[in-house]
């Protein structure tokens, strides 16, 4: 079966912008997660969806948004884009709400440059 | 808030060599525990995780890890690797209040020579 699918794979946007990502889960799976890896930072949860409801947010500021629609398809969005949010944006996806439980899958992700 | 401790940023071995990498975390409550591998150009890949029972659990490729609760440490071992484990190594924990949030290690980068 196809993986989880993220797009664009590279992006790059000028400070002030706003961008817009997007991630497909595996077919029939309902939950997906965001996470941002940095050099500094690694590995940071942004937010979760499940069932078109956001379930989970981390410690990011409102600039960052995200939304799930009805075919478990998700899109995160980053507001007012600083250097600081120039990152490796992963999505992930789990077959039941709790994916942290039973594992996720990730996908390749997109890298978001900010200039 | 939970936390994760990855003590070895980067390790270096030769082929046939064992690893052990450590993993320590901290975090008040009933924890769910992973290993998952990042091969370079690659996505995250899950190698093995725990949840209850027996506290050494086996993944892919040969690796396992022991889980001693009383050290709140999550080890990851394999008893002889190859070049191909070159990648990139996290830890992470979730736990019943933090819902399905992955918390993650600083990573351990394995560089392992032919």
């Amino acid at each position: 079966k196809a993986g989880v699918t993220q797009t664009p794979r590279y992006l790059i946007k000028t400070r002030g912008q706003q961008v817009t990502l997007s991630c497909s889960p595996i077919s029939g799976h309902r939950s997906v997660s965001w996470y941002q890896q940095t050099p500094g930072q690694g590995l940071q949860f942004l937010f979760e969806y499940f069932s078109e409801t956001q379930r989970n947010k981390g410690n990011f500021p409102g600039r960052f948004s995200g939304r799930q629609f009805s075919n478990s398809r998700s899109e995160m969005n980053v507001s007012t884009l600083e250097l600081g949010d120039s990152a490796l944006y992963l999505c992930a996806s789990s077959l039941v709400g709790q994916g942290a439980y039973y594992g996720y899958t990730f996908g390749s992700g997109t890298r978001l440059t900010v200039v | 808030a939970q936390s994760v401790s990855q003590h070895n940023h980067h390790v270096i071995l030769s082929e046939a060599a064992s690893l052990e990498l450590g993993c320590n975390y901290s975090y008040g409550g009933t924890v769910n525990l992973f290993w998952y591998v990042q091969y370079p150009g690659q996505h995250l890949q899950l190698l093995l995780k725990y949840f209850s029972g027996d506290p050494l659990v086996k993944g892919i490729k040969g690796f396992e890890a022991e889980f001693i609760k009383s050290k709140f440490s999550f080890n990851l071992r394999k008893p002889s690797v190859q070049w191909s484990d070159t990648a990139e190594y996290f830890c992470a924990v979730s736990g019943l209040t933090s819902g399905s949030r992955l918390t993650f290690g600083e990573g351990t980068q394995l560089t392992v020579n032919p």
